[in-house]
Parts: structure tokens; sequence; C-alpha cells
């Protein structure tokens, strides 16, 4: 089992509506959770980080933690031509290190 | 505040050949980790090294090495190159035990062996 699972589209969302992706991981003893973007041929730019259940909301950015169910999401509203990118989920193990395990990334495209 | 800055930005180098690539974190932040991102996956964790110490490898042959210097400053080093080297070579700095070590990286180096 891939210890962090991210669907790789391309994941095709109007512009305006609401972009939601979704990323799985298999270590329970995972205790933070982040989503890069990452736009071709550039580095992975932090968007959220997330410690604990429940929603956590920046502008236009809400990520999503159930623990129970191991799984994180992030939702973009009013989604942007400009979000077109790949975004990475990236889990670290139990804060012991730096050691961050990142998906494959899921590529999203916002239709104009 | 600069943040991370890595160099040389593109190199191409033959099979066989040795390279060796540069990162300084940004200031303040004393961990500094390597990762390789070939086309179509997420970055692959190769190196954390924190005040100088190596702190983890990941699943990398022992032709890639790296160290970190008093300055915190570090480079990878990769031997004996193959064609399946070629990459994006990622740092990334963390301020270890403050924002639950969030990762900066920086622009990446990209590495093509031909």
């Amino acid at each position: 089992q891939k210890e962090v699972e991210q669907n790789s589209g391309p994941l095709s969302v109007p512009e305006g509506a609401i972009a939601s992706l979704n990323c799985t991981y298999s270590d329970r003893g995972s205790q933070s959770f982040f989503w890069y973007r990452q736009y071709s041929g550039k580095s992975p730019e932090l968007i959220m980080s997330i410690y604990s259940n429940g929603d956590k909301e920046d502008g236009r950015f809400t990520a999503q933690l159930n623990k129970a169910s191991q799984y994180v999401s992030l939702l973009i509203r009013d989604s942007q031509p400009s979000d077109s990118a790949t975004y990475l989920c990236a889990v670290n193990l139990m804060n012991r290190d730096d050691k961050i395990i990142f998906g494959k990334g899921t590529r999203l495209h916002i239709l104009p | 505040d600069a943040g991370v800055t890595q160099s040389p930005t593109h190199l191409i180098k033959t099979r066989g050949q040795q390279v060796t690539l540069r990162c300084s974190p940004i200031s303040g932040h004393k961990s500094v980790s390597w990762y390789q991102q070939v086309l179509g996956q997420g970055p692959q964790f190769i190196f954390q090294y924190y005040e100088k110490e190596e702190r983890g490898r990941g699943n990398f042959p022992d032709r890639f090495s790296a160290r970190q210097f008093p300055n915190y400053s570090s480079e990878l080093n990769v031997n004996a190159l193959l064609l399946g080297d070629s990459a994006l070579y990622l740092c990334a700095s963390s301020f270890v035990g403050f924002d639950k070590n969030i990762q900066y990286f920086g622009a990446g180096t990209r590495l093509s062996v031909l």
C-alpha cells in the first residue's frame, strides 16, 4: 500500500466552481499534513498545513483532516484559471523528523 | 529575507560523471532536506540534515551522499551518474520544532544526464 495516495487527474473544474482534491495516507501515526501547489517546471509552494481533525480555512482554501479515516482534502472555492496546477499532498510522520512523504499529485485544470 | 537558494539552476552531465548540488537555507533554519522529483511524480525524500548531522535517509543508492556545513548550507553529491538520475532536485529548509516543521522549497536544480 502506497504511503500517500492521490488521484492523478486531471481534474477539470469550471471557473468559479469549487475544486475538491483528496488524499489518503497509510500510517496512522502521521501528525502533520500539508498541501503544496506546483506549477509546471517550478518548485512546490506551501498552500495549507493542518494538524488537527476538522477544517482549516485560509482565504479561498479549506483543508479538511479526518485522522480516523486517514484522509485529508483540499477545497478551493471560486476557482480561478491561476489555480491550474498540480497539487501535492504531503504527510509528516509523527513529527520525529522533517521527512515528508509526498503523493504523486493531482493535476487541476480550471476551465475558463 | 531570502528564501531557499539552490545552485546551479540547470546542469547537463554524461553518464558516469559526478555532480554536486548546493543549497542555502532560509536564515535561521537549521534543517535541510533533499528531494528528487522525476516527471509526473511527487518529490522523493533523499536526505535530511539537522545541525550538521544526518537525520534521515531515503531509499537511494550509496552513489548519493550529502553533507551540511557549519553555516547550515548543504551539498548533495551524486557519483557515477545514470540516465535515471535525470530529475529536478529540490532542497527544502525548515525551523525544526516550530511551525510543525513546515518545509520551504528552493527553485530546484534540473539535472539532465545524457
